[in-house]
């Protein structure tokens, strides 16, 4: 069975542009978590989705968004980028909600 | 916050046992204890998880304390591959609670 996958791996964006991550889940499961891994910061819980439906979100401002589509594949969205956004962003699926994660590669985002 | 408390780093010899502690004094009765790994930049990776009893597969044992305030992860035969950051969590099962990550135990095996 494939793992998580995320698309793309490496991206450069400037300051004040927007930026769509994708990630498509192990086949069959229905919640995908996103995180934000900076070196000061650590690892950071951004958003869950489960059936389409964001079931829970962590401590990031608005310019953060994601969403879930009926196959369970998930895009999360910055907009009006900022330096501080530089990260690996991290997606993980699971068979059910609250369920064990399985994380991607994630997708290294560097904002000049 | 991460409701663990893990050592910053450690060493190990290749081909030797890897204990790592975890401290979770406040854990509840419906927390498991979760251990996750991140190689390099890459994703976590999940070890195991356990709720009161001794857990063991293919990759490691987990040793929870009877009064389950802290477990120790147990790598049998480090070796090289097994260098990377080892996340202690708590968190319930199911619902929606999310991981929450804490700065983890830096392992290194040396040769």
């Amino acid at each position: 069975k494939a793992g998580v996958t995320q698309t793309p791996r490496y991206l450069i964006k400037t300051r004040g542009q927007q930026v769509t991550l994708s990630c498509s889940p192990i086949s069959g499961h229905r919640s995908v978590s996103w995180y934000q891994q900076t070196p000061g910061q650590g690892l950071q819980f951004l958003f869950e989705y489960f059936s389409e439906t964001q079931r829970n979100k962590g401590n990031f401002p608005g310019r953060f968004s994601g969403r879930q589509f009926s196959n369970s594949r998930s895009e999360m969205n910055v907009s009006t980028l900022e330096l501080g956004d530089s990260a690996l962003y991290l997606c993980a699926s699971s068979l059910e909600e609250g369920g064990r994660e399985y994380f991607g590669p994630g997708t290294r985002l560097t904002v000049l | 916050d991460a409701k663990t408390t893990q050592p910053p780093s450690m060493d190990c010899a290749e081909g030797r046992a890897a204990n790592l502690p975890c401290n979770h004094s406040t854990i509840s009765g419906n927390e498991y204890v979760y251990w996750y790994r991140q190689i390099h930049s890459q994703g976590p990776q999940y070890i195991i998880h356990g709720l009161k009893n001794n857990e063991t597969n293919e990759m490691a044992s987990l040793i929870i304390t009877e009064d389950r305030k802290s477990s120790t992860l147990i790598l049998p035969h480090a070796t090289l591959r097994d260098t990377a950051v080892y996340y202690c969590i708590v968190r319930s099962q199911g619902g929606s609670e999310k991981l929450v990550f804490g700065k983890g135990t830096k392992l290194t095996v040396n040769p």
